[in-house]
């Protein structure tokens, strides 16, 4: 089965600044997701990139999408503090497996006031 | 997006016991998923609870030890049953937008975080 690995595993800024995590993946995709999750709290989805997209923007987020590399990005610019958790990518091969996320090991984001 | 509630929030439980916990969506959904996150752990998918079906379970997760109801379109159980401390993790529930899951993301519940001595 697909897993996505996330690198850095944990990333320490200051705020002000921007943080990039990769994701990469194994298998072929139908989409892609990044989700946010405090504190060991739920998760909250952040964005969605499908696999014929290269690239889409949502307010401070960046994802990038290359399925050549069975790779991802995300950058936020302009971190907060209030960004400070940890971050997962998920991916979705679609067809009969809708719904059913396969989930990176996640990067735990700090941004220092 | 879907309004998810999970009950208990957390709760320590002895060895060999049973707990159940409950999934209410505020929106009729076909499809609700069970996750589990491990202590420092990424998620994984436990089951697909169906309405008016058996739920479909993921490899390595079976139904004696996971059984889930799925009485309507808004609510779902999980129980983990004879826990013993490796069970001890974060459930979450999770449903697609709007109960449709063809547009991909999913809807999470806080998640039922269970500490097992």
């Amino acid at each position: 089965s697909q897993q996505g690995e996330e690198d850095p595993q944990a990333l320490s800024i200051q705020e002000g600044e921007n943080a990039t995590m990769n994701c990469s993946y194994k298998t072929s995709i139908n989409n892609l997701q990044w989700y946010r999750q405090n504190s060991g709290r739920g998760l909250v989805h952040l964005i969605l990139i499908r696999s014929n997209e290269r690239e889409k923007h949502s307010g401070r987020l960046r994802v990038t999408l290359d399925t050549s590399k069975k790779s991802s990005s995300l950058l936020i610019t302009a971190s907060r503090a209030a960004d400070t958790a940890s971050y997962f990518c998920a991916t979705d091969a679609g067809g009969t497996s809708y719904g059913k996320l396969t989930f990176g090991q996640g990067t735990i984001l700090t941004v220092h006031p | 997006s879907a309004v998810i509630s999970q009950k208990p929030s957390r709760d320590i439980c002895q060895r060999g016991t049973s707990l159940t916990i409950q999934c209410q969506v505020d929106s009729q959904v076909t499809m609700m998923f069970w996750y589990r996150q491990q202590p420092g752990q990424s998620l994984t998918l436990i089951a697909t609870a169906n309405q008016g079906s058996e739920a479909t379970y993921e490899s390595g997760f079976v139904i004696d030890k996971f059984p889930i109801s799925r009485p309507n379109l808004t609510f779902s159980t999980l129980t983990v049953s004879n826990m013993s401390p490796e069970d001890s993790s974060i459930y979450l529930c999770s449903v697609g937008r709007q109960g449709r899951i063809d547009t991909g993301e999913l809807f999470f519940g806080e998640g039922s975080r269970l500490t097992v001595l």
